[in-house]
């Protein structure tokens, strides 16, 4: 059974850091490329970063570019986001989510409950 | 970057209903896309990847269609499990993906 399994979230001042982590198992984690999608609270789902299941690409979205920096431990099965200079609008339930591909069409499989990151003084 | 663009951002219809929304992609996107159902409280859930392939264990009810820039996703007998928030997400920029922004199917 995958599971994923976030954890690192909590409340923090605008300009601090957090780094998230994602658990994974029931996969084999290095053949997959996975993803940070976030939602802030009553708002969609915005795509943050994703990484190749490697390592060795990655990309984020505009809004995080420079700020967030995604990565992953092959040997721990685990995702990490390291988010730094945080403001409030980066407050968000943050998903760890696995991708798929069929046919070269990427999507995800799989997604992790989530861990809410607040920004606030 | 892509732009998804949803419409309606949100409609009222009854159980039965056949309902159909849509989504515009900024630039051609060839059949990456994909969408999503997601309940309050709950992680989004695949329903529909490539346009039109259905995600295994989803309803046949559900299906999609479209190519290029413009796709829909239909409900062919709309049930009380199926008022949601339906999100369509682009995969044709790997590793750079971006969602609409949704559309709520409430209760009319």
């Amino acid at each position: 059974e995958v599971q994923l399994l976030e954890s690192g979230g909590g409340l923090v001042q605008p300009g601090g850091s957090l780094r998230l982590s994602c658990a994974t198992s029931g996969f084999t984690f290095n053949s997959y490329a996975m993803s940070w999608v976030r939602q802030a609270p009553g708002k969609g789902l915005e795509w943050v970063s994703g990484i190749s299941g490697g390592g060795t690409n990655t990309d984020y979205a505009d809004s995080v570019e420079g700020r967030f920096t995604i990565s992953r431990d092959n040997s721990k099965n685990t995702l990490y986001l390291q988010m730094n200079s945080l403001r409030a609008e980066d407050t968000a339930l943050y998903y760890c989510a696995k991708e798929r591909a069929v046919s070269g069409i990427y999507f995800v499989d799989y997604w992790g409950q989530g861990t809410l990151v607040t920004v606030s003084s | 970057d892509i732009q998804m663009t949803q419409s309606p951002s949100s409609l009222s219809a009854s159980v039965g209903d056949r309902v159909t929304f849509t989504c515009r992609a900024s630039q051609s996107i060839s059949n990456y896309l994909n969408w999503y159902q997601q309940k309050p409280g709950k992680a989004p859930k695949l329903l529909i990847y490539g346009a039109s392939s259905l995600q295994s264990g989803v309803p046949s009810r559900f299906s999609g269609s479209g190519s290029g820039t413009d796709f829909t996703l239909t409900i062919s007998s709309l049930q009380p499990e199926d008022f949601a928030t339906y999100y369509c997400q682009q995969s044709y920029s790997t590793l750079s993906w971006t969602f609409g922004q949704g559309t709520k199917v409430e209760v009319k």
